[in-house]
Formats: structure tokens, sequence, C-alpha cells
């Protein structure tokens, strides 16, 4: 089973940030938090990742509490192109299954004109 | 360059065929990732193979589902006497290495429907 809770839908007016919460009260010490997104009929894409600090790449930037029981994906100005769902994971660092993503439901972000 | 491509990009069968999906990676690449996608559900890890071997199956569901990687690099899904159930979409997706830290980039997968 997935190791994280989204809400299962979120609107956000293009141009607009849009904040995506995550939360995953059982993560350990070694575990990532990883963010994906899929667009309608296409396969996941890589979004970012995260272990202890505040992330930022082109496409995102990653906020992880303090204590590491939740996060937020932060999308600067949001465009209708964003639409997608939105997955949060948290992935093991060792270990024999250190390779598969465990996926939940995701977050749909409505990005609306 | 190019990405991980999967063919066919759809499959018709019928119940109790069987089925071979293809996966070809990104050069390279020495991890690769089988999952399935039910409608309205996130992608369900099926294997992970690490150059040649399973490294992990425990996501393959019972004994009709087999995968190989024989020269690791392009890998086969193979499915025998297929059932209504295993439609879903089959996405395959490959890592420089299996670490935790490496991005796996996804191919837009094959849409199986067992009729």
């Amino acid at each position: 089973d997935a190791k994280t809770t989204q809400p299962p839908s979120m609107d956000c007016a293009e141009g607009r940030a849009a904040n995506l919460p995550c939360n995953h009260s059982t993560i350990s010490g070694n575990e990532y938090v990883y963010w994906y997104r899929q667009i309608h009929s296409q396969g996941p894409q890589y979004i970012i990742h995260g272990l202890k600090n505040n992330e930022t790449n082109e496409m995102a930037s990653l906020i992880i509490t303090e204590d590491r029981k939740s996060s937020t994906l932060i999308l600067p100005h949001a465009t209708l192109r964003d639409t997608a769902v939105y997955y949060c994971i948290v992935r093991l660092n060792y270990g024999g299954s250190q390779g598969n993503l465990i996926f939940g439901k995701g977050t749909k972000l409505s990005v609306k004109p | 360059g190019a990405g991980v491509s999967q063919t066919p990009s759809n499959k018709v069968t019928e119940k109790g065929k069987y089925v071979e999906l293809r996966c070809d990676p990104i050069s390279g690449h020495t991890a690769l990732y089988w999952y399935r996608q039910s409608l309205g559900q996130g992608p369900e890890f099926l294997i992970y193979f690490q150059g040649t071997g399973a490294a992990d199956d425990s996501g393959l569901p019972n004994d009709r589902f087999f995968a190989v990687r024989p020269e690791g690099s392009v890998s086969t899904l193979k499915i025998q006497r297929t059932e209504r159930g295993d439609s879903a979409v089959y996405l395959c997706a490959s890592s420089l290495t299996g670490g935790p830290v490496n991005e796996q980039f996804f191919g837009p997968g094959t849409r199986l429907t067992v009729l």
C-alpha cells in the first residue's frame, strides 16, 4: 500500500501557484519523497525528489516539513499543460525493493483559464 | 534522445490467449521496471530488472505473468491464458541504475484489452 495521503482533486487558476499537499506520517529516516505526474494517456513523468531539505528545479519546488511527516509540491505559475494527476511517493532506500515506486491514487490537478 | 518505447501501443485479445508486450528502455539504463495501471488507479508495480536478472518480481499477480530481459536491454512481459481482469495499461520504465535517487523514465504504455 502507498504510504502517502493526498487530496483526490484540486483546482488552480492559470498563472497562479499550485500547492499540492502530501502526508507521509510513517516515513522513515532513509526514505525519500518523490513526486511524479501523469498527463492524460501518457506515462508518469518525474518532477522532483527530496530527503530532508527543500528542493527546487525548473519544474517545481518541494517543501518538506522539519519532522518530514508531510510535504508540499509547488508549481509556481501553473499553466493549462500542468493539468494532470500528481503522485507523491515515499521510496525505500535499501533492500530488494529499492527500485520500485508505490503509487497511490494521487491528486487530480485541474488548471483552469 | 529517444525515450522508453513500448510496442504495441494497443493490444486486443480474447480470453485465454497468450500475449507479449515489449519494452525498449533508454540506451545505457541498467534498471527496467514493469507496472500495470487500471482505470482510475495509480500504476501498480509488477517486476524490476537490474541488468538481465529480476531483482524483485514480488508484484507479479500470479504465475500467468512472466517477464524476461535476456540481454539486459529489451524486455518482454508475457501473459498466458489472459483473463478479462488483465485488461489495463502496462507501463514500462527505465533508470540509469536501480538506486533510489535515479528517476524512472516511463514509456507511453501498452493498452491491453481482453475480451
